[in-house]
């Protein structure tokens, strides 16, 4: 089984911080991803990556940024936290490979509060 | 451009009824459909996917859906609810001429099984 690992799940920060969520995925998938996801809106894609030092904007990057250093591992950074960056964040890994139907494995996400 | 629309944020069903969760997809290209499950503190799992093929889709846990093209919908059903069906679902699309990192979220249904 495909195991997708977010190393907190919850994690309580103060404004201004910065912020590290990490994940881990362990099948060598090429594609990884940050959603966050908010009561009503489903999930929304903040950067995705397709590749060790690739990274693609997703639909809500502001505030944030990534990196890809090593194949399993793709973090979310967020350079200086803010309340509205409260929300929980789920990383998601896929094979490149049938690009666009290849589902996702998700983690069980982290639960960030900015206080 | 694309979107999903789930049309009941919270459906409510008793043990051992049918379940009818729907959706509503706008997209320029053939799209590829999915739905997905989140239980409780975890992260999504994939229930199953369309991709072109044929247009009923039988998934995990005996749920399947029924990709309409000309209703533009892809409804989530189960013959007979479980409590452990308790969960909240979502409906995705992603186009098939484009890349992954295009998948749209529905805001989600909250499934809620009662004895």
């Amino acid at each position: 089984d495909v195991k997708v690992t977010q190393s907190s799940r919850y994690l309580v920060k103060r404004t201004g911080e910065k912020v590290f969520l990490e994940c881990v995925q362990d099948m060598d998938h090429e594609n990884m991803f940050w959603y966050r996801q908010d009561p009503g809106l489903g999930l929304r894609l903040i950067y995705f990556s397709y590749d060790v030092k690739m990274k693609e904007k997703g639909d809500i990057p502001e505030g944030y940024s990534v990196s890809r250093e090593k194949k399993e591992r793709f973090s979310l950074i967020l350079e200086s936290a803010s309340t509205n960056q409260t929300s929980m964040y789920l990383c998601a890994s896929s094979f490149l490979t049938s690009s666009y139907n290849s589902p996702l494995h998700f983690g069980n996400g982290t639960r960030l509060t900015v206080t | 451009a694309q979107s999903v629309t789930q049309l009941d944020s919270h459906v409510s069903v008793s043990e051992g009824t049918p379940v009818l969760l729907r959706c509503n997809y706008s997209s320029s290209y053939s799209p590829s459909l999915f739905w997905y499950v989140q239980h409780p503190n975890k992260g999504l799992q994939l229930l199953l996917k369309y991709t072109s093929a044929a247009t009923l889709v039988k998934g995990i846990n005996g749920f399947e859906a029924e990709f309409k093209k000309s209703e533009t919908s892809f409804h989530l059903t189960k013959p007979s609810a479980h409590m452990s069906d308790a969960a909240e679902y979502f409906c995705v699309v992603s186009p098939t001429t484009d890349s992954w990192g295009k998948l749209q979220f529905g805001a989600g249904t909250q499934v809620v099984v009662t004895p």
